[in-house]
């Protein structure tokens, strides 16, 4: 099966810049995804990006894609302490009758220091 | 605002007992929805798929009769965790497929299940 990977925790000060990184093994995967999970919350869905494109910029946000290595990362502009929480990156499956299954990695924790 | 409703939010319940968790897809038709588990500081693991009309269909390892899966309309689907024990606490999530890869799922907030 496939597997996606990511760091588990992260620690960073307000004001500097997270990066956060994940590795996912299925080749064929078209859409990679980036969640973001608050204590007790749900998931919001924070940006995605096509696997034919290398970079995409969302206000603080940046992710880089490098489909050679299948390499995703976040990169998180002026870390806030609002930004706590923990971050998963996802890969796409194309399920029966056209709908999406996504599969997880295991979340990384993002701990902001004021 | 949310697309997929869950209810409850929370619940706390003495071991045997069975609890039943509802996903509501709000405005929109979902014949598919998604269940997930996720246990302290883990990531989310898919339990089984829900079919609108037939038998869900489980994820390996996942036991048919403890997780009771009907998806009796187009716009919802329930869990039952049949007498539940204390190693069925989790936070369990539904999602219903959306029509666009730029947003994929739609998840409901979560459902916090403690077995005492």
């Amino acid at each position: 099966g496939e597997d996606v990977e990511q760091s588990l925790f992260l620690s960073v000060r307000e004001g500097d810049s997270s990066v956060i990184n994940c590795t996912y093994t299925d080749s064929s995967s078209t859409y990679l995804y980036w969640y973001k999970q608050e204590p007790g919350a749900g998931l919001q869905l924070l940006t995605y990006i096509f696997s034919n494109m290398d970079m995409k910029q969302d206000q603080r946000l940046t992710v880089l894609l490098n489909k050679k290595d299948k390499h995703l990362s976040l990169r998180i502009a002026d870390t806030q302490t609002g930004d706590s929480a923990i971050y998963f990156c996802a890969e796409i499956l194309v399920s029966g009758a056209g709908s999406y299954q996504l599969t997880f990695g295991k979340g990384t924790k993002l701990s902001v220091i004021p | 605002g949310a697309v997929v409703s869950q209810h409850p939010s929370w619940v706390i319940c003495k071991s045997g007992t069975s609890v039943k968790i509802e996903c509501r897809s709000l405005d929109f038709q979902a014949t598919t929805m998604f269940w997930y588990r996720q246990f302290p500081k883990q990531s989310l693991m898919l339990m089984a798929t829900s079919n609108e009309g037939s038998k869900a269909t489980y994820e390996q390892g996942v036991e048919k009769d403890k997780f009771l899966i009907n998806h009796a309309s187009l716009t919802l689907s329930t869990l039952t965790v049949t007498s539940a024990h204390p190693e069925d606490s989790s936070f369990y999530i539904c999602s219903a497929p959306s029509t666009g890869f730029n947003q994929p799922q739609h998840f409901g907030d979560g459902t916090r299940l403690s077995i005492l």
